[in-house]
Order: structure tokens, then C-alpha cells, then sequence
């Protein structure tokens, strides 16, 4: 069993959508927990950081964390064409192994107009 | 303000010979790490520099090595390449070592034939 499960997709939704994007984890240590978006060709893009459980809200992005049922997700209001990417998350343990991080495999998710 | 440079952007080698990738940090960071990732996966660990030592290494054979320069500038050096090894190798860097926000550069393209 990977540690980081997360459904590759693809996803296509209209745009003016709500997405929703998932991912579960199997080590309860993990405490660090990240979404990034790779546009194509391109290295990943940190989106949105959240410590421990709880909600983080920047812009049209909501982070989710429910480390009691080892549960993430990231939802995107209004929707945009320009939102077309993969979305990884990824997460870790502690600060001592700040760099480590473990990825899902990424949701290719395609914004339609 | 330049952020995370890599070289080259592709690469081509053949079987059994060996390759040497280049990372420049974010500017004030003096931390970097090295990802690999395989089509259609999220990236995975390999190692991470600072100060010029190993700090911490992921699951890769010994074939993988790196170095790290007095400016923070990185090397990933791979002997004996396998088919296997054909990824896109990306360079992350972080303002400390006990910094769990990643900023990486846009990758190198190896191709292994």
C-alpha cells in the first residue's frame, strides 16, 4: 500500500465549477500537509500549506484536513480555464524531515469554458 | 528575483553511462532537495543537501549521488544508467533545512535508451 493514495483522474468540469480533490494517507505522523499544481511541462507549484488538521482558505482555494479519518482535500470555487493542471498533494512528518515529502500521484484536472 | 534554475531542460543518454544534473536554488535559500518523477506519478524523494553534506536520502540506490557547492548550487550525479531511470528530475529548494515549503525548478527531461 502507498503511503499517499490519490485518484489520478483525469477530471473535466465547466467552468464556474466547484472541484473537489482528495487524497488519503496511511501513516498517522504525518503532520505537514500541501497541494501543489504542475502545469505541463513545468516543476510543482506550492498552492496552499496546512499544519495538523482544520481549514485554510486563500482566495477561490479551501484546504481540508481530517488527520482522524488520514483524509485531505482542496476545493476550487468558480473554476477557470486557467486552473487546467495536475494537483499532487503531498505531506510529511515533522521539520527534521521538512524536505521528505511524500506525493500522491496527481489529479489531472481540465477546466472546460 | 530568479527562482529555481535547472540544466539542462532534456538529456539523452544510452545505457550504462552516466549523468550529471544542475540545480541553482531560489535566491536566500540554502537548502536543496532532489525529486524524481516517472510519468504519470508524483515526484519521489531522493536526497537533500545542506551545507554541503547529504542530509537525509530516500529509497534510491548508491548509483544516485549528489554534491553541493559553498553558493547552495546543487549537482545529481547518476552512474550506470538503467531504462528505468528515464524521469524528469526536479531540483526543490527551501530557506532552511527544517522548512517544509518547497519551491522547485522546472525539471530535467532524462531520456535513458
Amino acid at each position: 500500500q502507498k503511503e499517499v493514495e490519490q485518484d489520478p483522474g483525469p477530471l473535466s468540469v465547466p467552468e464556474g465549477a466547484i472541484v473537489s480533490l482528495n487524497c488519503t494517507y496511511s501513516n498517522s505522523a504525518f503532520q505537514y500537509f500541501m497541494w501543489y499544481r504542475q502545469y505541463s511541462r513545468k516543476g510543482p507549484e506550492l498552492l496552499m500549506y496546512t499544519y495538523s488538521s482544520g481549514n485554510k482558505e486563500d482566495g477561490r482555494f479551501t484546504a481540508q484536513v481530517d488527520k482522524s479519518s488520514k483524509y485531505i482535500s482542496l476545493f476550487i470555487r468558480d473554476s477557470q480555464p486557467s486552473d487546467s493542471a495536475t494537483y499532487l498533494c503531498a505531506m510529511t512528518v515533522d521539520q527534521t524531515g521538512a524536505n521528505n515529502l511524500f506525493f500522491g500521484t496527481g489529479t489531472r484536472l481540465t477546466v472546460i469554458p | 528575483d530568479a527562482g529555481v534554475t535547472q540544466s539542462p531542460t532534456h538529456l539523452i543518454k544510452t545505457r550504462g553511462q552516466q549523468v550529471t544534473l544542475r540545480c541553482s536554488p531560489k535566491s536566500g535559500h540554502d537548502t536543496v532537495s532532489w525529486y524524481q518523477q516517472a510519468l504519470g506519478q508524483g515526484p519521489q524523494f531522493i536526497f537533500q543537501y545542506y551545507e554541503e553534506e547529504e542530509r537525509q536520502r530516500g529509497n534510491f540506490p548508491d548509483r544516485f549521488s549528489g554534491h553541493q557547492f559553498p553558493n547552495y548550487s546543487s549537482e545529481l550525479n547518476v552512474n550506470a544508467l538503467l531504462l528505468g531511470d528515464s524521469a524528469l528530475y526536479l531540483c526543490a529548494s527551501s530557506l532552511t533545512i527544517a522548512n517544509e515549503k518547497l519551491f522547485f525548478g522546472s525539471g530535467t527531461q532524462l531520456s535513458v535508451l
